[in-house]
């Protein structure tokens, strides 16, 4: 079936350090892919999404881009600041069920 | 902007209580879900709503239930609580049939329950 895999947090850096927080995925057919964020004590928001292989989705600095090959959608940013500490999940969606499939999230806490 | 309600914020229950989540959104989203945020476990879909009126199992429903009266609230009941309900509950809601569909799920803010 399909599924998404996360690297295992928490993932610990000091402010501007470069973030990089792996993600793959198994799909049959040609899914979706985002990146949700969720703050302390907040919902989840999305942060950026790709809807076909070699698209790259941004937003606030942060990068990922669909890689087909690879079955990959690592999310990254140059340099991290302490409000970018909450917890990040990678997640796919087929477009037939309109449901999301989770990874199980990656805690990062950035330093100052 | 309300966009999701959520209540309660928090909650203790005895075990073998019934309980009621109540979600409720305002952007006349047609599909409605409920997850549950435990750690190491990341979101798992309890129930779904793709429209009014119809309602869908999740990964893990048993020992919940929901109803969708209409394209507003979407309550999570749970007809007799067990310690291992305890975690956070997220409801969401997206628009799934006017255009494309994006994949955007709207978060509330969660509900904190624990069954003793």
């Amino acid at each position: 079936g399909n599924s998404v895999t996360q690297m295992e947090g928490p993932v610990t850096l000091s402010e501007e350090a470069f973030l990089t927080i792996n993600c793959t995925y198994t799909a049959t057919g040609y899914p979706s892919l985002f990146w949700y964020v969720q703050y302390p004590g907040e919902g989840l928001q999305l942060l950026l999404k790709a809807t076909k292989a070699d698209d790259k989705g941004s937003n606030k600095g942060f990068e990922a881009t669909y890689r087909k090959e690879t079955t990959s959608f690592h999310l990254e940013k140059g340099s991290v600041q302490v409000s970018d500490s909450a917890v990040y999940f990678c997640a796919l969606s087929m477009d037939s069920n309109y449901q999301l499939i989770w990874g199980a999230g990656t805690k990062l806490i950035i330093k100052p | 902007i309300a966009g999701i309600t959520q209540a309660p914020t928090s909650q203790i229950l005895a075990a073998g209580r019934r309980m009621t989540l109540r979600c409720t959104q305002d952007m006349r989203h047609n599909a409605m879900y409920w997850y549950r945020q435990d750690l190491g476990l990341g979101l798992r879909l309890i129930h779904y709503s793709n429209t009014a009126g119809t309602t869908g199992k999740g990964e893990v429903p048993d020992g919940y239930s929901v109803s969708r009266a209409n394209t507003d609230d979407f309550p999570l009941t749970l007809a007799s609580a067990v310690p291992s309900q305890t975690s956070v509950y997220f409801c969401a809601s997206s628009d799934i049939y006017r255009g494309p569909y994006t994949g955007e799920l709207f978060f509330g803010e969660g509900s904190r329950l624990t069954v003793l």
